[in-house]
């Protein structure tokens, strides 16, 4: 099966800082997401984004299919974005997704 | 409007017993899925159904069944609970079956079983 890659697997952050985070994935995918999931547990969808560039407030992301990877950018964090952040995908022809082990973020006020 | 709910949220019980845990979805979406989150964090799929058709069963074991009474419903039932079935079980639903689609996921249902 596909395989993903997050890094870091932990970091943190002061408030307002501005972060990073990877995904690399072993195959060509058409479905990657981003998913933030908040200390209650909930799994919330950041970005749905095979490939380009979006943008929602202080996240953005970019995917570049070609060359098999997604970044994750946060900016100006604040300490609701604690949390864990998955990146997950689906290859060509298939319905799961596969995540990745996640970054845990911790932003310190 | 919640999109995708799961009932119950949280479910403690002892070794042995049969437990099911349900799940809807409003979307009007034609697939849904049921992913297992490990004590480490790990999400992993274990069921996926399209129009009430099984289309995914990964290496789970047979006491988990999965049942769709239409396509709005995915039904987890577990027989004979085991300690290493603790974990919290999503419920994920998406368009379209065919062509990998945005999947949304439910609020997770935290199963203990001591």
């Amino acid at each position: 099966g596909i395989q993903v890659e997050q890094s870091p697997p932990d970091l943190i952050l002061q408030e307002g800082a501005n972060s990073t985070l990877r995904c690399n994935f072993s195959d060509s995918v058409n479905n990657l997401q981003w998913f933030h999931q908040n200390p209650w547990g909930q799994l919330i969808n950041l970005f749905y984004i095979p490939s380009g560039t979006k943008q929602n407030g202080r996240l953005s992301a970019t995917t570049v299919a070609t060359e098999r990877y997604s970044l994750l950018y946060i900016s100006s964090s604040q300490t609701t974005d604690s949390g864990v952040y998955f990146c997950a995908v689906a290859g060509s022809n298939d319905y799961k997704l596969s995540f990745g082990a996640g970054t845990t973020v911790t932003v310190r006020a | 409007d919640t999109a995708v709910s799961q009932t119950p949220k949280y479910l403690v019980t002892q070794m042995g017993n049969d437990k099911s845990i349900k799940c809807e979805q409003n979307l009007g979406h034609d697939t849904m899925y049921w992913y297992k989150q490990d004590s480490k964090k790990f999400l992993k799929i274990m069921f996926s159904y399209n129009n009430k058709e099984l289309i995914i069963n990964e290496t789970v074991p047979n006491r988990f069944s999965p049942k769709s009474p239409d396509k709005a419903h995915l039904n987890l039932h577990i027989n004979s609970l085991e300690l290493g079935d603790s974990a919290v079980y999503f419920c994920a639903s998406s368009r379209i079956g065919q062509v990998a689609n945005e999947q949304f996921f439910g609020p997770g249902t935290r199963l203990t079983v001591l």
